[in-house]
């Protein structure tokens, strides 16, 4: 069975300009959830995606967003981009999410300039 | 509300040595816990779970943790560690309740010499 992945795996961007990454589940995973890792913060739980739904929200901005599509593949957005927001954002699928056991993607390195 | 403890931000330990990398839990409901594992470039990959049932699991690789409900810890530990396990483990919390999103630690870095 196919692991997640994540496109693209690297990503420059500038100040000001918005990104979208996308995220690929395990085969009859429903749940995708997003994190943010950063060497000073961490793992930070972004949010939970749920047959289209978002169903969990971490404490972020609403500068990023995300949704989910039928296929259970999901996309992340940020925009108007800070150099804080330089980081790895890794994807993780699950069954159900209820349990959560997650399976986690590469990840993607965004760099904001 | 849960949090996670990992009382060692690095690990330092020699060849074929024993390790034990050390977390603490705070939770108000019952809780899973999970060891994840993630090298240098790469996703984090599950290393063992605790869901119910015997409290010491065996995982990938030889590692293995006990859950200690009254110490509230869940410590991991391989009796010999090799150069490729050199990497970053994570403990995570998740409550077993409802709030199912697993809270994860700083980390624990773990190196291992020659």
């Amino acid at each position: 069975k196919a692991g997640v992945t994540q496109t693209p795996r690297y990503l420059i961007k500038t100040r000001g300009q918005q990104v979208t990454l996308s995220c690929s589940p395990i085969s009859g995973h429903r749940s995708v959830s997003w994190y943010q890792q950063t060497p000073g913060q961490g793992l930070q739980f972004l949010f939970e995606y749920f047959s289209e739904t978002q169903r969990n929200k971490g404490n972020f901005p609403g500068r990023f967003s995300g949704r989910q599509f039928s296929n259970s593949r999901s996309e992340m957005n940020v925009s108007t981009l800070e150099l804080g927001d330089s980081a790895l954002y890794l994807c993780a699928s699950s069954l159900t999410g209820g349990d959560g056991e997650q399976y986690f993607g590469p990840g993607t390195r965004l760099t904001v300039t | 509300a849960q949090s996670v403890t990992q009382l060692d931000s690095q690990v330092p330990v020699f060849e074929e040595a024993p390790v034990e990398l050390r977390c603490n839990y705070s939770s108000s409901v019952s809780v899973y816990l999970f060891w994840y594992v993630q090298y240098p470039n790469q996703g984090l990959q599950l290393l063992l779970k605790y869901l119910s049932g015997s409290t010491l699991v065996k995982g990938i690789n030889g590692f293995e943790a006990e859950f200690n409900k009254s110490q509230t810890s869940f410590h991991l530990r391989k009796p010999s560690v090799h150069i490729s396990d050199t990497a970053e483990y994570f403990c995570a919390v998740s409550g077993s309740g409802g709030s199912y999103i697993p809270t994860f630690g700083r980390g624990t870095s773990l190196i291992v010499h020659p």
